[in-house]
């Protein structure tokens, strides 16, 4: 049960370059959700996902598409990426119900110069 | 909007001593209460949870914490700090009703055992 899996772990992309980061999860969970970790800043929710074909927007999602085709797939693309995209990200599921925690993946570590 | 304060970011403290780590949060509604953990490099781990019920939430690692509505809070606490437990601490909130999937952060807190 590999639970939240995210691929790359690392990256670094020159400015401009498209990429996508990879989340898969086998927990069968509802809810996906990706965040940016940022010093002093926390966790802010770039896109979030309550079902397969069913996508919404948080609180950062310029730069940044999703989709969402099937259960276990959640792929973050960034179309033309930029210093400020210089980030971690998380990528974390949850069951439907509201009143259970998040589930996350070990991060990438994106680095845009 | 709700929003999660935690007004230290860095928390110093020796070994086997007591520490406590602060949490408010901002929200009309009824919440759903969380205390996560990050280790170097690694994912975020879910330490407890408050959802309903007692106030006082027993997590792992001997870690609790008690909400308390009146103040808006939801503090960490450890009576006895281990080396180990050297890592960044997250408090998180959620709508009890609406909000979708949101789950708000709060902008963490080093936690850093000394000898």
């Amino acid at each position: 049960n590999a639970g939240v899996t995210q691929t790359p772990k690392f990256q670094v992309l020159k400015t401009g370059q498209s990429m996508t980061l990879q989340c898969a999860q086998d927990m069968n969970h509802e809810y996906m959700s990706w965040y940016r970790q940022d010093p002093g800043m926390g966790l802010r929710l770039i896109h979030y996902s309550v079902g397969a074909g069913i996508t919404d927007q948080g609180e950062v999602p310029n730069g940044y598409n999703v989709s969402r085709s099937t259960t276990e797939d959640f792929p973050l693309r960034l179309l033309s990426a930029a210093p400020s995209q210089t980030s971690v990200y998380f990528c974390a599921t949850r069951p439907g119900q509201m009143n259970t925690e998040a589930f996350f993946g070990q991060g990438t570590r994106l680095t845009v110069v | 909007a709700q929003s999660v304060t935690q007004l230290d970011s860095q928390v110093p403290v020796f070994e086997e001593a007591p520490v406590e780590l602060r949490c408010n949060y901002s929200s009309s509604v009824s919440v759903y209460l969380f205390w996560y953990v990050q280790y170097p490099n690694q994912g975020l781990q879910l330490l407890l949870k408050y959802l309903s019920g007692s106030t006082l939430v027993k997590g792992i690692n001997g870690f609790e914490a008690e909400f308390n509505k009146s103040q808006t809070s939801f503090h960490l606490r450890k009576p006895s700090v281990h080396i180990s437990d050297t890592a960044e601490y997250f408090c998180a909130v959620r709508k009890g009703t609406g909000g979708g999937n949101k789950l708000t952060f709060g902008t963490g807190t080093q936690l850093k055992v000394e000898l």
